[in-house]
């Protein structure tokens, strides 16, 4: 298994311009995450999604948008990007079930994002 | 909700010394508790975890952290670093319910910094 492959690794984006960040997984699980990490600040959870077709808001969703169309994939959209933007994003995903709720997260390696 | 304070953003620490991140919780509800691990340029790995059982729960690579429900800690220990663990280190907590989010709450992060 691959786990969880992001694309690109690195980006540099001018201020406006617009981008999409791929995510896969290969592991067959339900629930997948978008994080961003600021230096000192830890992770903050932008997007998530419980399945194919269910998305919602996490803590910092503003600027950002997502879609799922399959299990596997759960591309990160950013619109007319900016400065507060440059950031690294990390995609994630776990198995849920409605019995023991969710359990670890698995991380995929990565996209360091600059917006000049 | 829940919420997560790492009490230290750095450690600095001599090879072969003992070392312990702190790492306490607050929550309304039962929960499930992490520790990742992130090395320079990489992605989050899991080091342990604790879901239900014994409270003291170890990594295969030397590291232990304890559940402790009255204190809400769950602080992670090595007897004997190496130059080799030098990363920084997140606690991580999720609500551990049936239909719950699954989202994970960080910490800040505690960058160890093991030195010759």
């Amino acid at each position: 298994n691959a786990g969880v492959t992001q694309t690109p690794k690195f980006r540099i984006l001018k201020i406006g311009q617009s981008m999409t960040l791929q995510c896969t997984q290969d592991m067959n699980h339900n629930y997948m995450y978008w994080y961003r990490q600021d230096p000192g600040m830890g992770l903050k959870l932008i997007y998530y999604s419980v399945g194919a077709g269910i998305t919602d808001k996490g803590e910092v969703p503003n600027g950002y948008n997502v879609s799922r169309s399959t299990t596997e994939d759960f591309p990160l959209r950013l619109e007319l990007a900016a400065p507060s933007q440059t950031s690294v994003y990390f995609c994630a995903s776990s198995y849920s079930n409605q019995l023991a709720g969710t359990y670890e997260q698995y991380f995929g390696p990565g996209t360091r994002l600059t917006v000049t | 909700a829940q919420s997560v304070t790492q009490l230290d953003s750095q450690v600095p620490v001599f090879e072969e010394a003992p070392v312990e991140l702190r790492c306490n919780y607050s929550s309304s509800v039962s929960v499930y508790l992490f520790w990742y691990v992130q090395y320079p340029n990489q992605g989050l790995q899991l080091l342990l975890k604790y879901l239900s059982g014994s409270t003291l729960v170890e990594s295969i690579n030397g590291f232990e952290a304890e559940f402790n429900k009255s204190q809400t800690s769950f602080h992670l220990r090595k007897p004997s670093v190496h130059i080799s663990d030098t990363a920084e280190y997140f606690c991580a907590v999720s609500a551990n319910y049936g239909g719950s989010q699954g989202n994970l709450i960080f910490g800040k992060g505690t960058k160890l910094s093991v030195k010759p």
